[in-house]
C-alpha cells in the first residue's frame, strides 16, 4: 500500500524554540494532506488541512501563527511549531489524501506520527 | 457537530476469542464510516469501511455493519490472533467531505 513518512519520529526541544515536522508521501502525489494532534488516551484532533500551492485551512481553535503549515510540493508538507511551550507537547500525525485511480477509491494514508516534548 | 464514541479500553482477550468493539456516531446526513488500526510503531491503516446504510465492511476477518437505525458501526472478529494486538479507531467522514472525525481509540491486546 501507499506509504507516508514523518520526520523526525520524536523530538525534544527547549521552551521558546521552533520545531519543524515533515510529512512525505513516498509513492504517490498528494494535493491534500492533513495534520492531526493526539493527546494521551484521546482521539486524533484535526488541526488543519494542507493544500499544495495554497494556504492551509485551520480548524476552529487552532492558532495559525503558532502552527505554520507549508505544502510546497505534491509530496511534502511541513508543520512548524513556533515558540514551542510545554503545553504543545503532543503526538502529531499527518495523513495524505490519495485520489482514486481506476478500480479503487480515495483513501487517506497516515504517517507514523511525531512525538514532541517541550521542556 | 459530528462525533464518534467507541468503547474504552484496554481490551484484553485470549487467542481465538470473539471480539466486539462498539462504536456509535452522531452526524447529519449520511456519513461514511471507517475502522482504522494502528499497530505498534506504525501509522494508522484503513481496516475497513462502509459508505451507506446496511453496508458491511470486511477485511482480515474483521467485519462491521453500518446500522443507521442505531447509528452504530461495531467491529467484530470471530477468532482473534496475537497479531491483532493494536489500537483500533472508529471514524467517520461527512457526506461529500474527506475530513475524518475519530473516536478515542481502543487498545486491544491478545494473549496466547
Amino acid at each position: 500500500g501507499a506509504v507516508v513518512s514523518q520526520h523526525p519520529s520524536w523530538v525534544i526541544c527547549k521552551s521558546g524554540t521552533s520545531v519543524k515536522i515533515e510529512c512525505r508521501s513516498l509513492d504517490f502525489q498528494a494535493t491534500t494532506m492533513f495534520w492531526y494532534r493526539q493527546f494521551p488516551k484521546q482521539s486524533l484532533m484535526l488541526m488543519a488541512t494542507s493544500n499544495e500551492g495554497s494556504k492551509a485551512t485551520y480548524e476552529q481553535g487552532v492558532e495559525k501563527d503558532k502552527f505554520l503549515i507549508n505544502h510546497a510540493s505534491l509530496t511534502l508538507s511541513t508543520l512548524t511549531v513556533t515558540s514551542a511551550h510545554p503545553e504543545d507537547s503532543s503526538f502529531y500525525i499527518c495523513s495524505a489524501w490519495r485520489l482514486a485511480g481506476a478500480g479503487s477509491t480515495d483513501t487517506q494514508y497516515f504517517g507514523p506520527g511525531t512525538r514532541l516534548t517541550v521542556l | 457537530g459530528n462525533s464518534v464514541t467507541q468503547m474504552e479500553g484496554p481490551v484484553t482477550l485470549s487467542e481465538e476469542a470473539f471480539l466486539t468493539i462498539n462504536c456509535t456516531y452522531t452526524a447529519t446526513g449520511y456519513p461514511s464510516l471507517f475502522w482504522y488500526v494502528q499497530y505498534p510503531g506504525e501509522g494508522l491503516q484503513l481496516l475497513l469501511k462502509a459508505t451507506k446504510a446496511d453496508d458491511k465492511g470486511s477485511n482480515k476477518g474483521f467485519e462491521a455493519t453500518y446500522r443507521k437505525e442505531t447509528t452504530s458501526f461495531h467491529l467484530e472478529k470471530g477468532s482473534v490472533q496475537v497479531s491483532d494486538s493494536a489500537v483500533y479507531f472508529c471514524a467517520l467522514t461527512p457526506f461529500g467531505n474527506e475530513k475524518l472525525t475519530f473516536g478515542t481509540g481502543t487498545r486491544l491486546t491478545i494473549i496466547p
